[in-house]
């Protein structure tokens, strides 16, 4: 069965960096697209980006343009995301998902049907 | 970033239907995206529902009993979700997604099943 296992808590420092692991099994890792989104508490969820996990072309929200890179390792069947510059706002649940097929280095839209645990990022002094 | 609208809450009782709204920014035409559902519970991550293009191109999540449903409004250039036979555990939140060229979620609606 599909699972995409995230990695745990952190806690940081403004204007540190945060980088985040999606490790996914049950399914060909490079036929997916992999996205992020984030959920601040009590808010709504928030689309990060997303990374096609055969050529590793990514494409991020305006947002966070700048500050955020979506990386894979295709021989692990992972995701990355970091986040740099961590604002206290940045405090949130971070989420990876599965959505988007890939065929001949194209990705065709598709649900979110898998997503990760979560993975709550705290941003302290 | 185009902005989907959803009202913050909702209520019904057991057994009613709840009708869920998710209406898109006036420069995109409803009728040219996939909308689609999710529902999220307390402490838990999204799970998704269905998508709805047209009556003829839609599709439910896998285990998503039939009592969920999507509909559009083009009228209205809304996104619709209707759940019949309401039970307890339909309360959650749930969020309207299309995807463009990025991604946009909604707001979300707290649907309280009284």
């Amino acid at each position: 069965q599909v699972q995409l296992v995230q990695s745990g808590a952190e806690v940081k420092k403004p204007g540190a960096s945060v980088k985040l692991s999606c490790k996914a099994s049950g399914y060909t890792f490079t036929t997916y697209a992999m996205h992020w989104v984030r959920q601040a508490p009590g808010q709504r969820l928030e689309w990060m980006g997303w990374i096609n996990a055969d050529n590793g072309d990514s494409k991020y929200s305006q947002k966070f343009q700048g500050r955020v890179t979506i990386t894979t390792d295709t021989s692990a069947s992972t995701a990355y995301m970091e986040l740099s510059s961590l604002r206290f706002e940045d405090t949130a649940v971070y989420y990876c998902a599965r959505a988007g097929t890939v065929t001949a280095g194209t990705v065709t839209t598709s649900p979110f049907g898998y997503w990760g645990q979560g993975t709550l990022v705290t941003v302290s002094s | 970033q185009p902005v989907l609208t959803q009202p913050p809450s909702s209520s019904a009782s057991p057994g009613e239907s709840a009708r869920l709204t998710c209406t898109l920014p006036s420069d995109i035409n409803v009728a040219t995206y996939n909308i689609y559902w999710y529902q999220q519970k307390p402490g838990s991550p999204p799970r998704y529902l269905l998508y709805y293009y047209s009556d003829s191109d839609q599709g439910q999540g896998s285990g998503v009993p039939s009592r969920f449903s999507g509909s559009k409004d083009a009228s209205a250039n809304t996104g619709i979700l209707l759940i019949s036979g309401l039970q307890s555990e339909d309360e959650a939140d749930y969020y309207c997604m299309i995807w463009p060229s990025n991604v946009v979620f909604g707001g979300g609606t707290k649907l309280t099943v009284l």
